[in-house]
């Protein structure tokens, strides 16, 4: 039982560059949602998912996408990287009347 | 729409000293409430949580903290401060099941514990 599990760990892009950040559970969880990770700001929502097929916005989603076919797997696109978008990215999901589970995070620098 | 509020942005004490870290939220009913703890590069780790019934919640590490209702306030506690405490804290509130908000987990800004020998 590998819980969350985020891929990469480290990731550098270039502006304008597109990429997708990997978030994958084995815990069968119906939420998951992406949280960015900046000094001073705490974690800010920017997508989840209550279940297969449905997702919505969070507070901060504008450059960004997110599908959701199957329960275990929740990827994060950035269609084409900012300087804005460096930052820490987790990913979390959710069980019904429980907590939340994190992953272990993937720090993304765009230059 | 819920939010947290963290008033304190950082606090420095003496090993072996108490400690509390102040966190204020903003919920329409009553919040599933939860603090965070995260080391320098590190992802977060969940120190404790309250979904309802005894509002003195006991998490790990010695900490506790009080659900105050009145007071919209989950203040995190320690009796006595250890150096391996030095990290930054978060708190955080959601949604309880159904409706739009379920699942938003909304957190506050962080409190920063530097720890002194």
């Amino acid at each position: 039982n590998a819980g969350v599990t985020q891929t990469p760990k480290f990731q550098v892009l270039k502006t304008g560059q597109s990429m997708t950040l990997q978030c994958a559970q084995d815990m069968n969880h119906e939420y998951m949602s992406w949280y960015r990770q900046d000094p001073g700001m705490g974690l800010r929502l920017i997508h989840y998912s209550v279940g297969a097929g449905i997702t919505d916005q969070g507070e901060v989603p504008n450059g960004y996408n997110v599908s959701r076919s199957t329960t275990e797997d929740f990827p994060l696109r950035l269609l084409s990287a900012a300087p804005s978008q460096t930052s820490v990215y987790f990913c979390a999901t959710r069980q019904t009347n429980y907590g939340y589970t994190f992953g272990s995070g993937t720090r993304l620098t765009v230059v | 729409a819920q939010s947290v509020t963290q008033p304190d942005i950082h606090i420095t004490v003496s090993e072996g000293a108490s400690l509390e870290l102040r966190c204020n939220y903003s919920y329409g009913a009553t919040p599933y409430l939860f603090w965070y703890v995260q080391s320098p590069g590190q992802g977060l780790q969940l120190l404790l949580k309250y979904f309802s019934g005894d509002t003195l919640v006991q998490g790990i590490k010695g900490f506790e903290a009080e659900f105050k209702r009145s007071q919209s306030s989950f203040n995190l506690r320690k009796p006595s401060v250890h150096w391996s405490d030095a990290a930054e804290y978060f708190c955080a509130v959601g949604a309880r099941a159904g409706g739009t908000s379920y699942g938003k987990l909304t957190f506050g800004q962080g409190t920063i514990l530097t720890v002194h020998p």
